[in-house]
């Protein structure tokens, strides 16, 4: 079993709509969450973050975490195609480690 | 303030050669990893390194990679002999402690001929 599990995807969403991003970790112990977007041939760069179970927004985009499921997510509201990328889903483990999913391609298609 | 930074962003050479990867870390940042991305194994981490020491480089894949950081502004990944499966998208990040976010160079695009 990996750390992190993300689906793959593709997910396709109609621009406008809300596009739904889901990851599951293994490590009970893990603190702390994170979302990455990855446009096609650039570096991960941070979106997200979020250390307590519960909400939280940051403009279109909301983190979901509970912990007892081992469960994240991110909600992307009003989906532009300005958004489509990869989405990188990642945890922290032993030490400063951090275990990352193998992402999830969104497409919006406008 | 300057992000994480990274030389060169792309680097063709033949099989057999020596290749130097380099990473500036942003300042204040203690941690430094090194990580590869391809797009069948997705982004796995070769090593990290906390106030300039190696904590865990099980993820090297072999002797032929060495890393070092030789003080809090810089560190090298090393690929002797290079082999055209190392070619990958080379990635430095850093942060400043474990629950903070790691932020991510620019990458290095090496290509093994």
């Amino acid at each position: 079993q990996k750390e992190v599990e993300q689906n793959s995807g593709p997910l396709s969403v109609p621009e406008g709509a809300i596009a739904s991003l889901n990851c599951t970790y293994s490590d009970r112990g893990s603190q702390s969450f994170f979302w990455y977007r990855q446009y096609s041939g650039k570096s991960p760069e941070l979106i997200m973050s979020i250390y307590s179970n519960g909400d939280k927004e940051d403009g279109r985009f909301t983190a979901q975490l509970n912990k007892a499921s081992q469960y994240v997510s991110l909600l992307i509201r009003d989906s532009q195609p300005s958004d489509s990328a990869t989405y990188l889903c990642a945890v922290n483990g032993p030490g400063n480690q951090f275990y990352f999913g193998t992402g999830t391609s969104l497409t919006v298609i406008p | 303030d300057a992000g994480v930074i990274q030389s060169p962003r792309h680097e063709v050479t033949e099989m057999g050669q020596e290749v130097t990867l380099r990473c500036k870390p942003i300042s204040g940042h203690n941690s430094l990893f090194w990580y590869r991305q391809t797009m069948m194994r997705g982004l796995e981490l070769l090593i990290y390194f906390n106030n300039n020491v190696p904590i865990d480089d099980s993820g090297m894949p072999e002797d032929r990679f060495s890393a070092k950081m030789p003080n809090a502004s810089f560190s090298t990944l090393k690929i002797q002999p290079s082999e055209p499966r190392d070619s990958a998208v080379y990635f430095c990040a850093s942060n400043t402690d474990a629950n903070q976010p790691q932020h991510f160079g620019d990458g290095t695009r090496l290509s093994i001929l």
